[in-house]
């Protein structure tokens, strides 16, 4: 069981956007402005999308965003398209040295 | 880049030391970390040291079997006491820790399988 709360499956069609959300604590996503999201298509190693809430990596489409509200993260993916199909992982800074991930979201584009 | 080595098929209670080789970037100016992914799972972050070798940090799954290191341009893990629950893909990664706690570049990891 993953410390941060993520749904199994999202999906949508291309075009479309989606809304993957991460639920954690007040002592984590609540607390802290450290929240990360992580693309991992199969096979291959994560690659950082979002940091600290809101924040783009250059090269990342701006597609991707983040945001939050209250204890809860959410990434959205607009515009959808086929090469976005990935499981997406959040992560959270959770205080003394410690970094907690969601158990992963299975992003389908139908 | 992130290249990882050293991994491979271990007993339980057995050891092995990973290895990340780092290219491309001011290796000692950047904390450095390890992530697994047990097969079919999620992340798990496993330790991080930071850009001086001076602090290093686990999560409690490992603490005081697992110790990370580092020299000039590579990172370590020395894993002991292995459990069949340590299998997993074992990522390197370069961590932007304080004031961030990103982890912005990873390897393509290395497979430990823990069977008897």
């Amino acid at each position: 069981q993953s410390d941060l709360t993520q749904p199994p499956s999202a999906s949508g069609s291309p075009g479309q956007s989606v809304t993957i959300s991460c639920t954690g604590t007040s002592s984590d996503i609540g607390y802290y402005n450290y929240v990360s999201w992580y693309q991992q298509h199969p096979g291959k190693a994560p690659k950082l999308m979002i940091y600290e809430v809101t924040k783009r990596p250059s090269g990342v489409p701006d597609r991707f965003s983040g945001s939050r509200s209250d204890n809860t993260a959410s990434l959205t993916v607009s515009g959808l398209q086929a090469e976005d199909e990935a499981d997406y992982y959040c992560s959270s800074y959770a205080g003394s040295n410690n970094v907690v991930f969601g158990g992963g979201t299975k992003l389908t584009v139908l | 880049q992130l290249l990882e080595s050293g991994g491979g098929l271990v007993q339980p209670g057995g050891s092995l030391r990973l290895s990340c080789s780092a290219s491309g970037f001011t290796f000692s100016t950047y904390a450095m970390g390890w992530v697994r992914q047990a097969p079919g799972k999620g992340l798990e972050w496993v330790s991080l040291i930071s850009s001086s070798g001076g602090a290093t940090f686990y999560a409690d799954s490992v603490r005081g079997r697992f110790t990370i290191s580092r020299d000039n341009s590579k990172l370590f893990l020395r894993v002991n006491s292995l459990r069949v629950e340590d299998t997993a893909v074992y990522f390197c990664a370069r961590v932007v820790w304080s004031g961030s706690y990103r982890f912005d570049s990873w390897g393509q990891g290395t497979l430990i399988t823990v069977s008897s």
